[in-house]
């Protein structure tokens, strides 16, 4: 499947501190998914965004769809230790299948 | 994420055996899905079935099969042709056949092959 790139793979944040992931990806995305996974856990849908520019909120999360529609973002302000897991991006393909970016691991130190 | 049950949550096979993973939905979802994760890394789609008595192919999907008899059912065999088998197995469903179609995760199968 067509896939998506995730930058940065690894990030690691003092507690308070803002985090951002970045999903990019060379052709036009029909539309982005965020999931959130937990470590030991599963993938948790967290927001869909279809048009371009999209901005959603939710609370200290704020997701943005590209003008292009071609990148993403999740942006997390003044993180907690309860944001820590893996934030993947992902796009349906064709026959509805999720291709999931490589993820962003997300350590929020106390 | 509720309503997708797999098991077990842990399973430990010899090599050269087959093991069948159970995935049970009572979402009335039409789509299901079977993803591999490797430590540290994403998912990969194995198979994937829009209905009922049809599944597709997904990205790695040698050495596994899968069958999809019934709605809520979609089991998945790693079979002992599975070179590398040792990894954690999520199961994921989704409502319909637009594009936009959000997946639902089960919690998982871990399996160590030794």
């Amino acid at each position: 499947g067509q896939q998506v790139m995730q930058i940065p793979q690894y990030q690691h944040v003092q507690e308070g501190e803002d985090f951002t992931t970045y999903c990019n990806s060379s052709t036009t995305l029909s539309n982005i998914q965020w999931y959130k996974q937990r470590p030991g856990g599963h993938p948790v849908f967290l927001i869909q965004l279809v048009k371009s520019g999209e901005v959603k909120k939710q609370k200290r999360l704020t997701f943005q769809f590209g003008e292009a529609k071609k990148n993403s973002s999740l942006h997390i302000t003044a993180t907690q230790t309860t944001d820590v897991g893996t934030y993947f991006c992902t796009q349906s393909g064709s026959a509805r299948q999720l291709t999931f970016g490589s993820g962003t691991q997300l350590t929020v130190l106390p | 994420d509720g309503g997708i049950t797999q098991s077990p949550k842990y399973l430990f096979r010899k090599e050269g055996q087959n093991v069948t993973l159970s995935c049970e939905q009572n979402l009335n979802h039409d789509a299901m899905y079977w993803y591999r994760q490797d430590p540290g890394q994403g998912l990969r789609l194995i198979y994937y079935s829009q209905i009922v008595n049809d599944f597709q192919k997904g990205d790695i999907a040698e050495g596994y099969s899968v069958s999809r008899e019934k709605k809520e059912s979609f089991p998945l065999t790693v079979t002992s042709a599975q070179k590398n088998p040792t990894a954690f197995y999520l199961c994921a469903s989704s409502m319909g056949s637009g594009s936009t179609d959000t997946q639902y995760f089960g919690p998982g199968t871990r399996l160590t092959v030794l």
